[in-house]
């Protein structure tokens, strides 16, 4: 079962605009949440972060909304540029451990 | 600083070989991951390690895959008697720590195996 869930598969933005990135996620035990960004052929790169403790953390253009009780969070670009284009993975974790949980990923296209 | 570095890049194999997949942390890092990512998939996660030690194999898919730390510092993913759906970019990360959630991961750029 997909524990982290991004039902977006892709995104168009015009430049400028907002891009808002959404995730879901079923475990409760989740306690911190990430994301990243991909370009094609390189490592996923860690974008902003927010412990569950916080429902916003907020880092130059990019700003991650948390909202617990839906178990959703959000992932808000403004002003969008097309250097943002890339897939955003969201990724959780939580318990006794570290490891990350990701989501399917969303394709992001900012056109200028 | 140099980044987590991972080799080789490409691997194309035959059904049946064994591969070696080597993974340089960022140094300093005592926490290392390997991950996968399946064709339309998500990141999945393989074996961490703390240290030499393995305390978290879960993500481990079967018997034939096996993994190892030497010196606190490079590891290495070994894949046995290789079949298609192995085929995957499997990707490295390193953290300063483990245990708090806090100790951001960064990955190195993948390898991508091709099983025929």
């Amino acid at each position: 079962d997909q524990q982290v869930k991004q039902n977006s598969p892709s995104l168009s933005v015009q430049e400028g605009r907002i891009s808002i990135l959404n995730c879901d996620y079923t475990n409760s035990m989740f306690d911190y949440f990430l994301w990243y960004k991909k370009y094609p052929a390189e490592g996923p790169t860690f974008l902003i972060s927010i412990s569950s403790i916080k429902d916003k953390n907020e880092d130059g253009r990019f700003t991650v909304f948390l909202n617990k009780s839906a178990k959703h969070l959000s992932l808000h670009i403004v002003p969008s540029q097309p250097g943002d284009s890339a897939v955003y993975f969201c990724a959780a974790t939580g318990g006794a451990t570290n490891k990350l949980i990701f989501g399917t990923g969303t394709l992001l296209a900012v056109q200028p | 600083g140099a980044g987590v570095s991972q080799s080789p890049s490409n691997k194309v194999t035959e059904k049946g070989k064994d591969v070696e997949l080597r993974c340089d942390p960022i140094s300093g890092h005592t926490a290392l991951y390997w991950y996968r990512q399946s064709l339309g998939q998500g990141l999945e996660f393989l074996i961490y390690f703390q240290g030499n030690s393995a305390p978290d194999k879960s993500g481990l898919p079967s018997d034939r895959f096996s993994a190892e730390r030497t010196g606190g510092s490079v590891s290495t993913l070994t894949i046995q008697r290789t079949q298609q759906e192995d085929s995957a970019v499997y990707l490295c990360a390193s953290s300063l720590a483990y245990g708090l959630a806090e100790y951001t991961q960064y990955f190195g750029p993948g390898t991508r195996l091709t099983v025929l």
